[in-house]
C-alpha cells in the first residue's frame, strides 16, 4: 500500500546515456512533483504537473523531460546523462486543492552517473 | 535570495531532552504555509508538520510541536522527548501563494543534522 513510489531505486549510468526514471501515486491527488537532492542534501523543484497538465518548469535543462500519461504517473526522462545529473531524484505528489496542500514523497532515486 | 534559513548545520542532543530546531524565513506574500520535514539515513523524506500563515494557533502532531513567530518570520521546529530514531537530516520548507494555479512548490531550506546521542 506503498502511497508515492519510484523505480528505480538506484541507476548507475554512464555519460551520454538516456534514462528514464517512473513515479506512481496511489492517493488520489491531482499534483505531481519531481524534486531534485544535489549532493550538499540541498532541495529544489524541477517540475509539476496537475492533472497532466505541466504548471511548474524551473530552470532545467531541456534534455530532463517529464511526461504524464495520466494524473497519477509522473515520468522523468533524462538525454545525455551528464556527471552533474548525479544526485536523488525525489518524486512528490499533493492534492492541490486543499488549504495545507501537503507534498507526499517518494523513496527518491539515487542516479550515479559515470 | 535565499528564503529559508536554517542555521544549524548540526545538532547534537542527549536522548529525552526536547530539541529545537531553528528556522526563519522571508517572504512578501501573507499567504503562505511551512513544513517540515525527517529525513533519515534511508532517504526518505517524511513529512512531520505543517503551520498555516492564517494559522492561529502553533501546530502540534504527537511530539511534535511549531513554535510559529509571525512577527521574527520563524517557523521553529521542537522535538519532545527526543529518540534515538530522531536522529535524521530534518528540512524545514515554504511554500508560497494561494492554490489557484492547482501546483505550489516547496523551497527547502538547508537542513539540519539531528544527532540522539544515548
Amino acid at each position: 500500500d506503498t502511497a508515492v513510489s519510484q523505480t528505480p531505486k538506484y541507476l548507475v549510468t554512464q555519460m551520454g546515456n538516456d534514462k528514464s526514471i517512473k513515479c506512481e501515486q496511489n492517493l488520489g491527488h491531482d499534483t505531481m512533483y519531481w524534486y531534485k537532492q544535489d549532493s550538499k542534501k540541498f532541495l529544489k523543484i524541477m517540475f509539476s504537473y496537475n492533472n497532466k497538465e505541466l504548471i511548474i518548469n524551473e530552470t532545467v535543462p531541456n534534455r530532463f523531460s517529464p511526461k504524464s500519461p495520466d494524473k497519477a504517473h509522473l515520468n522523468l526522462h533524462i538525454n545525455s546523462l551528464e556527471l552533474g545529473d548525479s544526485a536523488v531524484y525525489f518524486c512528490a505528489s499533493s492534492q492541490g486543492r486543499a488549504h495545507t496542500d501537503t507534498q507526499y514523497f517518494g523513496p527518491g532515486t539515487r542516479l550515479t552517473v559515470l | 535570495a535565499q528564503k529559508i534559513t536554517q542555521t544549524q548545520p548540526g545538532m547534537f542532543v542527549q536522548e529525552k531532552e526536547a530539541v529545537t530546531l531553528d528556522c526563519t524565513y522571508d517572504t512578501s506574500d501573507p499567504s503562505y504555509g511551512l513544513f517540515w520535514y525527517k529525513q533519515p539515513s534511508s532517504g526518505e523524506m517524511i513529512f512531520l508538520i505543517y503551520q498555516g500563515s492564517y494559522d492561529q494557533q502553533n501546530a502540534t502532531e504527537g511530539r511534535y510541536s511549531l513554535n510559529f513567530q509571525k512577527a521574527r518570520k520563524s517557523a521553529n521546529l521542537v522535538i519532545s522527548a527526543s529518540q534515538l530514531g530522531d536522529s535524521a537530516m530534518y528540512f524545514c520548507a515554504m511554500r508560497e501563494g494561494n492554490l489557484g494555479q492547482g501546483a505550489q512548490k516547496l523551497v527547502f531550506g538547508q537542513g539540519t543534522r539531528l544527532t540522539i546521542n544515548p
